[in-house]
């Protein structure tokens, strides 16, 4: 069983569109970041959020943490072509010894079409 | 500041070989962890190090080794290739490897065992 379940895993839009990304985990976190992937690169971080609730805004993104450190979401006002790509969430488990250890869900290819 | 580089970016081995990968984190950060991502299981989290000391190690089998030099880059080793290996390996450093664990990733190097 994943960890970290990440919905939907595939996403395809009009340019335009309103999206929401879901990442939950019958876990607690101590932090939760997302990252955005393009073919044949690294994962690039976008935003980390580290208290229950926080609500983060990068441009057209807003990210939220869970109240519980749970669960997180991605929404994306107004998508463009450029946002497509693999967006992942990916966590640090509270307590015991997670050093350097990020837990990722499955991920979701979102394609926005012109 | 220079961002994680990774090197070779592409390798091409056959089974029983054995490779090295190359990491060098971001200046100052001392956190170097491990990732292995294929299409079916995504990223998975295969060892971390710190201070020249590994502290956290993931779920694959002994023949996935690494180090860490004094200077924090990272090598890891893979020995008896096996097909299954091939994937992206992916390497991420951070400042410490702890809270909030906010990993920075280098654009991998693509392994394919045939």
């Amino acid at each position: 069983t994943q960890l970290l379940e990440q919905s939907p895993q595939f996403l395809s839009i009009q340019e335009g569109e309103n999206l929401t990304v879901y990442c939950n985990s019958s876990s607690v976190f101590s932090s939760l970041q997302w990252y955005r992937q393009e073919p044949g690169e690294g994962p690039v971080l976008l935003v980390t959020v580290v208290t229950g609730g926080e609500v983060k805004k990068l441009k057209r993104l807003t990210f939220q943490f869970g109240d519980a450190r749970k669960d997180s979401s991605l929404h994306i006002t107004a998508a463009q072509p450029g946002d497509t790509g693999l967006y992942l969430c990916a966590g640090a488990r509270a307590g015991g010894t997670s050093y350097g250890k990020l837990t990722f869900g499955q991920g979701t290819i979102l394609t926005v079409h012109p | 500041k220079a961002g994680v580089t990774q090197t070779p970016r592409y390798l091409i081995k056959t089974r029983g070989q054995q490779v090295t990968l190359s990491c060098s984190p971001i200046s100052g950060h001392r956190s170097v962890s491990w990732y292995q991502q294929t299409p079916g299981q995504g990223l998975q989290f295969l060892f971390e190090y710190f201070s020249e000391t590994q502290r956290n190690k993931g779920n694959f089998p002994g023949r996935f080794s690494g180090r860490q030099f004094s200077n924090s880059r990272s090598e890891m080793n893979v020995s008896t290739l096996e097909l299954g290996d091939s994937a992206l390996y992916l390497c991420a450093s951070s400042l410490y490897g702890g809270r909030p664990n906010e990993q920075f990733f280098g654009p991998g190097t693509r392994l394919t065992v045939l």
